[in-house]
């Protein structure tokens, strides 16, 4: 089936550039995305991609992927305090003719001023 | 302005005990999902449904329920809760069944449930 992996926790310093990974096994995915969790919040959308691209840009945020390795990464340039969150990877999900969304256990971000 | 909301935001609960936790959206959206968060796991799909009268199982729907008469509701009923059951709930909506943004999903404010 399949299967959304990430690493559990990254700290940075701020104002350096944050870089959060992310692999899937499901080869026929479609969309990518990126959620945020705040401490005891809901999930918020960052960002996504279609599989025919490999960058998308958006302010502090760039997106990459390598659909060869199935490789999915998340930069955030000048990583701010407020940027300290959980950061989950998503695909779409096959078994559910693609409407929800296969999560990857998410990533911690410690952002230390 | 359009939202998703959960309630109760918090509950405690005894081994055995019929749950129910609701979940109400005002954008109109045909898809809702529940979807159960813990450590180590991220969120698992529990059940979803595509419209009025549609239910659909997920990964991990063994002693959950849900029930969709109407598009901005879709409770989910624990039938008998169990202590494997402790966990924070998320309810989801989309608009439609296309990727990108237009089928992005929009997430609730979640529901912390205690079995004891």
């Amino acid at each position: 089936g399949e299967d959304v992996e990430q690493s559990l926790f990254l700290s940075v310093r701020e104002g350096d550039s944050s870089v959060i990974n992310c692999t899937y096994t499901d080869s026929s995915s479609t969309y990518l995305y990126w959620y945020k969790q705040e401490p005891g919040a809901g999930l918020q959308l960052l960002t996504y991609i279609f599989s025919n691209m490999d960058m998308k840009q958006d302010q502090r945020l760039t997106v990459l992927l390598n659909k060869k390795d199935k490789h999915l990464s998340l930069r955030i340039a000048d990583t701010q305090t407020g940027d300290s969150a959980i950061y989950f990877c998503a695909e779409r999900n096959r078994g559910t003719g693609r409407r929800a969304l296969t999560f990857g256990s998410g990533t911690r971000l410690q952002v230390q001023p | 302005d359009a939202e998703i909301t959960q309630s109760p935001r918090h509950k405690i609960t005894e081994t055995g005990r019929q749950v129910t936790l609701a979940c109400h959206q005002t954008w109109n959206h045909n898809n809702m999902f529940w979807y159960r968060q813990d450590l180590g796991h991220g969120l698992r799909l529990i059940h979803y449904s595509y419209g009025v009268q549609d239910t659909n199982k997920g990964e991990v729907s063994d002693g959950y329920s849900v029930s969709r008469s109407n598009t901005e509701d879709l409770p989910l009923t624990l039938e008998s809760a169990a202590s494997s059951q402790t966990s924070v709930y998320f309810c989801a909506s989309s608009p439609t069944v296309a990727g990108g943004p237009e089928g992005t999903q929009y997430f609730g404010p979640g529901t912390r449930l205690t079995v004891l």
